[in-house]
């Protein structure tokens, strides 16, 4: 699997939208970017995954740049329970689970 | 429905112990794994399970076994504890390869 670069870590101000960036220049036709979210020292929790659409649900939006080299998280209003480690993670849906990567992913921290 | 649990939430080893870390879960999900999160790194995958009877490596088996009697019960197995294997343990689980992964809350050991 592709690997991913994020910077280490990014501010935000609480009610702003935080947008996190990730690079995977090296990223396959088949596969699907994900982002996951770990609490203080939670277990990671799932947020959002796509392949080339944008994609949107309650918690973010993935957007997906066209030639697939880079997508960015998209918290909408951002909240200091949103302060977590965020993993992007690029995986080939049906391919071998050995290689899915979680990497050091970025700091988010929100501010009042 | 539990999720996925863990047993012990804590453990402290001596070097050259050996234990056996629980992971539960009530989802009916075909895929099962282990992750070690050392301080300030990401999740590092251990071992890994497609289903009952079948298991395989990670990226950092060394030192851990693993098997899959039943679709709910992945338990991993330290056979003599080394200070190095000091870590936050992480089971997770989900339907396929590619879908939403669920954690469970980890086990912290500490080996003496």
């Amino acid at each position: 699997d592709a690997k991913t670069t994020q910077p280490p870590s990014m501010d935000c101000a609480e009610g702003r939208a935080a947008n996190l960036p990730c690079n995977h220049s090296t990223i396959s036709g088949n596969e699907y970017v994900y982002w996951y979210r770990q609490i203080h020292s939670q277990g990671p929790q799932y947020i959002i995954h796509g392949l080339k659409n944008n994609e949107t649900n309650e918690m973010a939006s993935l957007i997906i740049t066209e030639d697939r080299k880079s997508s960015t998280l998209i918290l909408p209003h951002a909240t200091l329970r949103d302060t977590a480690v965020y993993y992007c993670i690029v995986h080939v849906q049906s391919g071998d689970f050995n290689k899915f990567y979680f990497g050091s992913g970025t700091k988010l921290n929100v501010k009042p | 429905n539990a999720g996925v649990t863990q047993t012990p939430k804590f453990q402290v080893l001596k070097t050259g112990q050996s234990m056996t870390l629980q992971c539960a879960q009530d989802m009916n999900h075909e895929y099962m794994s282990w992750y070690r999160q050392d301080p300030g790194m990401g999740l590092r995958l251990i071992h890994y399970s497609v289903g009952a009877g079948i298991t395989d490596q990670g990226e950092v088996p060394n030192g851990y076994n693993v098997s899959r009697s039943t679709t709910e019960d992945f338990p991993l197995r330290l056979l003599s504890a080394a200070p190095s294997q000091t870590s936050v343990y992480f089971c997770a689980s989900s339907y396929l390869s590619g879908n939403e992964q669920f954690f469970g809350p980890g086990t912290r050991l500490t080996v003496l």
